[in-house]
């Protein structure tokens, strides 16, 4: 099994709801990512999880907000989000270690109305 | 500051042809350079990858280049066939000893290869 799986594919949102984004993988990797990805542009890091805890925060605002509850699976808390945050979420893992690569899944195309 | 720069930024290239992409970084903080393909809507996937102590690597239709010295790394897709339109990311990933690691992407080459 070498996929990172991700729910749901779509969403839409108003600026006031509550929602989660999931993440998935059972290849026992220890390193989980969060990107996000606007249209024609690379992804942009936002968190990074190892060993479950919180490594990297890129400085992004509050309004998101990461939660890793085991070593398989990877939650991004969306809560009073702005249009501007309108774009792919990419999810992505990566086992520890000097050659290894990461592996991204299809992303969650999220979109504020 | 870890920088990854790519051109082109778009490339049309007839079918059978060569693509070339080139990427360049800044610093040596990166230990790993992988390339991933993305396909609209779509996560980036894993091309091919090298180590900066490897010139090249060749993959099938997919070769990447590297010179350490010049700190300068290309793929070259070679009989390019129309599903290889796509969009090309060149990446690096910063060392161990910089703090946790992470990927520096280039800003992307969109290709196009004509039937």
């Amino acid at each position: 099994d070498t996929e990172v799986t991700q729910t749901p594919k779509h969403l839409v949102m108003g600026m006031t709801n509550k929602k989660s984004l999931k993440c998935e993988q059972h290849m026992g990797h220890r390193a989980m990512y969060w990107y996000k990805q606007k249209a024609k542009k690379p992804p942009e890091l936002m968190f990074v999880y190892s060993y479950e805890k919180l490594s990297i925060n890129e400085s992004v605002p509050s309004r998101f907000s990461p939660e890793c509850p085991n070593s398989s699976l990877l939650n991004l808390h969306l809560h009073a989000l702005q249009p501007e945050d309108s774009a792919l979420y990419l999810c992505a893992s990566r086992r520890q270690g000097s050659n290894t690569e990461a592996f991204f899944g299809q992303g969650t195309r999220l979109t504020v109305v | 500051q870890q920088q990854v720069k790519q051109s082109p930024q778009s490339l049309i290239v007839q079918k059978g042809g060569i693509s070339i992409i080139n990427c360049a970084y800044e610093n040596t903080a990166f230990d790993y350079f992988p390339w991933y393909q993305q396909f609209p809507g779509k996560g980036p996937a894993l091309l091919i990858a090298i180590r900066p102590d490897v010139s090249e690597k060749k993959e099938g239709r997919f070769t990447i280049s590297f010179n350490k010295s010049a700190k300068q790394f290309s793929l070259h897709i070679m009989d390019s066939q129309p599903g290889d339109s796509a969009t090309y990311f060149c990446a690096a990933r910063t060392r161990k000893n910089t703090g946790f690691q992470k990927l520096v992407f280039g800003t992307g080459t969109r290709l196009l290869v004509s039937p």
